[in-house]
């Protein structure tokens, strides 16, 4: 079945640095999402992309759909402590029922 | 401007017991998933439902697991004889059609002692 793979499972950085995340798949992916999970809290949307090469932002997080389709990164620019939390990347094929595929997340930490 | 909204948030059961999980979908919105979650793992899809039909079950456990999206009133997933493996967290979520956003509950904590 297809697989997201995210790397490593921690990061801990301080707070105002930048942090990247990267996402990859063995699979091709039309549709790429990253949500945000606070402990005990449902997943949010945070980005979605929707074109190979395409680069969206939302405030401090920019994220890009690679151009083979396989992989995608968010980038969290200056970051603050509530940006604490797992990052979920997901995966969506076209016509799959909409079913989502997720990566197993990368827990961030923030040290004021 | 109600999300999707689940109950129970938490939940205990003895093993051998039944859940029942309740997903009400945001306004406007027929098209309902659940998606299971156990510690320290990504989500794992179960099932996917429209009103009254199920359109993919192939995430579902062939035994004791079974959802339903009637015509009126919420989806529910329902798990039979709860075993400590059904221990997870249980996320409905929603989409105005298929293809569309998927907005995720805050779901239902399952724990089986």
């Amino acid at each position: 079945g297809q697989q997201l793979n995210q790397s490593p499972q921690s990061m801990f950085i301080q707070e105002g640095e930048d942090v990247s995340m990267n996402c990859t798949s063995s699979s091709i992916f039309n549709t790429w999402l990253w949500y945000k999970q606070d402990p005990g809290e449902g997943p949010v949307l945070l980005i979605a992309l929707y074109k190979a090469g395409e680069l969206t932002s939302n405030g401090r997080l920019t994220a890009q759909f690679g151009i083979t389709r396989k992989d995608s990164f968010l980038n969290i620019s200056a970051s603050i402590p509530s940006d604490v939390g797992i990052y979920f990347c997901a995966g969506q094929l076209a016509g799959a029922n909409s079913k989502l595929t997720f990566g197993k997340g990368i827990t961030l930490s923030v040290r004021p | 401007n109600a999300g999707v909204m689940q109950n129970p948030r938490h939940l205990v059961r003895r093993r051998g017991q039944e859940a029942r999980l309740r997903c009400s979908p945001m306004k406007g919105h027929s098209h309902v998933y659940w998606y299971r979650q156990l510690p320290e793992e990504g989500l794992k899809f179960m099932v996917y439902l429209q009103k009254e039909n199920i359109i993919d079950e192939s995430g579902m456990p062939k035994e004791r697991f079974s959802a339903e999206f009637p015509k009126e009133g919420p989806s529910i997933l329902r798990i039979q004889q709860v075993v400590r493996g059904d221990s997870a967290a249980y996320f409905c979520a929603s989409s105005r059609e298929s293809g569309e956003t998927i907005y995720f509950g805050e779901g239902s904590w399952l724990t089986v002692v």
